[in-house]
């Protein structure tokens, strides 16, 4: 089955530093772009970074110089390590898979999300 | 920056009805790269459609995406209790290189 499954979030003082893991089972991590995607509580979506396939990495101009995505190959396992956190970043943080084939410039697979409260 | 509008914020309909929402971007939009997803309350996102009228896998028929440019359209040609939802368009582009819509409610009338 294909599935993403996050991990990691929890309760962080501003000012702090978090690290959110997402692994994926039924397809390969490294052969897809993958994304991370948060919700502010009763908000809409936002996109946050991208990793594409060959290493390439971009972020949203919010988080851009605090946030690094990475992944772990052989784990098969995509990472959102989060520094320097705001109150505004608080969100559930979903990890999603790019539809490059499936469904070009689309999200065609999403984690269950892990929830990032910032807070003091 | 892109910036995608919905209307209606929310849209009060019974089962059985027809739901129309839009998705309006600040500037042309590629076609391809124009997706739709439904929200349930604790849930994740669920691709619908892609490419601005292609139905993502296991989407139900009653489902439909359509236009170009600036303005495109989600149709649900006869709502299932279970499609009462939040909706969101989302584009891909030039950075940011993703893009949401804030959202239409479908709610039960």
């Amino acid at each position: 089955e294909v599935q993403l499954v996050e991990s990691g979030g929890g309760l962080v003082q501003p000012g702090g530093s978090l690290r959110l893991s997402c692994a994926a089972s039924g397809f390969t991590v490294s052969s897809n772009y993958m994304s991370w995607v948060r919700q502010a509580p009763g908000k809409g979506l936002e996109w946050v970074s991208v990793i594409y396939s060959g290493g390439s990495t971009y972020y949203a101009d919010s988080v851009k110089g605090r946030f690094t995505i990475s992944r772990h190959n052989s784990k098969n396992t995509l990472y959102l390590q989060m520094n320097s956190l705001r109150a505004e970043d608080t969100a559930v943080y979903y990890c999603a898979r790019g539809g490059f084939v499936t469904a070009p410039g689309a999200f065609d697979i999403w984690g269950q999300g892990t929830m990032v409260t910032v807070s003091s | 920056e892109i910036v995608l509008t919905q209307s209606p914020g929310t849209l009060s309909l019974s089962p059985g009805e027809r739901a129309t929402l839009s998705c309006r971007a600040s500037q042309s939009v590629s076609s391809s790269y124009l997706a739709w997803y439904q929200q349930k309350p604790g849930q994740a996102p669920r691709l619908l459609i892609y490419g601005a009228s292609s139905r993502a896998t296991g989407i139900p028929d009653r489902f439909s995406g359509s236009g170009s440019g600036t303005d495109f359209t989600l149709t649900i040609s006869r709502l299932e209790p279970e499609d009462f939802a939040v909706y969101y368009c989302q584009q891909y582009g030039s950075s940011p290189r993703w893009t949401f819509g804030q959202g239409t409610k479908v709610e039960i009338k």
